[in-house]
């Protein structure tokens, strides 16, 4: 069954303090992973779509990189405003459809 | 990228009752997903719309309770039919422009009581 696990579920950082999101994956046929910033009250945002182990991504404080296994989400320097849950997702072939299959996400606190 | 709305934006039913939610998307595309988020709980796929064709569903999602109507490239219908307290959730829609990453709608709010 493919499986997507993110951690932490929660993580509270200072501003300015740098760390890491992982999102973890077991899947028959990757064909992408995708990470979505989401808002209370809004539906996810695309930031970064990956596909083949050892490419990176970047936007302003956030980089995204992919292995075999996992994906990280470095927040660097994170600011008040990238407080949000970060959702990652695979993208997998089953039953001759491709489908997105969602982790439960990690809800980033930045404290001023 | 698309930009896509959805009514209503939040709603409260009683158990029993039907609620339709629309999609609007400002591009004709191909496929259509609709999805539920439930409180702490991943996105889960409910069923993919192609236009012109009967919409294809996950397990554990059935045409009765979840019909879908899809009568244009730039729009979409779900109806949480016969409902119940465990229907409570936030239904999503989503399209994929170029085939790769999605674009999801605000999402609709959903309180059965």
């Amino acid at each position: 069954e493919d499986q997507v696990t993110q951690s932490p579920e929660a993580l509270r950082l200072q501003e300015g303090e740098s760390s890491s999101l992982n999102c973890s994956y077991t899947v028959s046929g990757l064909r992408g992973l995708f990470w979505y910033r989401q808002d209370p009250g809004k539906g996810p945002e695309f930031l970064f779509t990956l596909y083949s182990a050892g490419e990176e991504k970047e936007k302003e404080r956030l980089k995204a990189t992919l292995t075999k296994k996992e994906s990280f989400l470095h927040i660097t320097a994170p600011k008040p405003e990238d407080s949000a849950t970060y959702l990652c997702a695979v993208r997998v072939t089953q039953g001759g459809s491709e489908k997105l299959v969602f982790g439960k996400g990690t809800k980033l606190t930045v404290n001023p | 990228s698309a930009v896509i709305s959805q009514k209503p934006s939040r709603d409260i039913c009683q158990r029993g009752t039907s609620l339709t939610i629309q999609c609007q998307v400002d591009s004709q595309v191909t496929m259509m997903f609709w999805y539920r988020q439930q409180p702490g709980q991943s996105l889960t796929l409910i069923a993919t719309a192609n236009q012109g064709s009967e919409a294809t569903y996950e397990s554990g999602f059935v045409i009765d309770k979840f019909p879908i109507s899809r009568p244009n490239l730039t729009f979409s219908t779900l109806t949480v039919s016969n409902m119940s307290p465990e229907d409570s959730s936030i239904y999503l829609c989503s399209v994929a422009p170029k085939g790769g990453e999605q674009y999801f709608g605000p999402g609709t709010r959903l309180t059965v009581t």
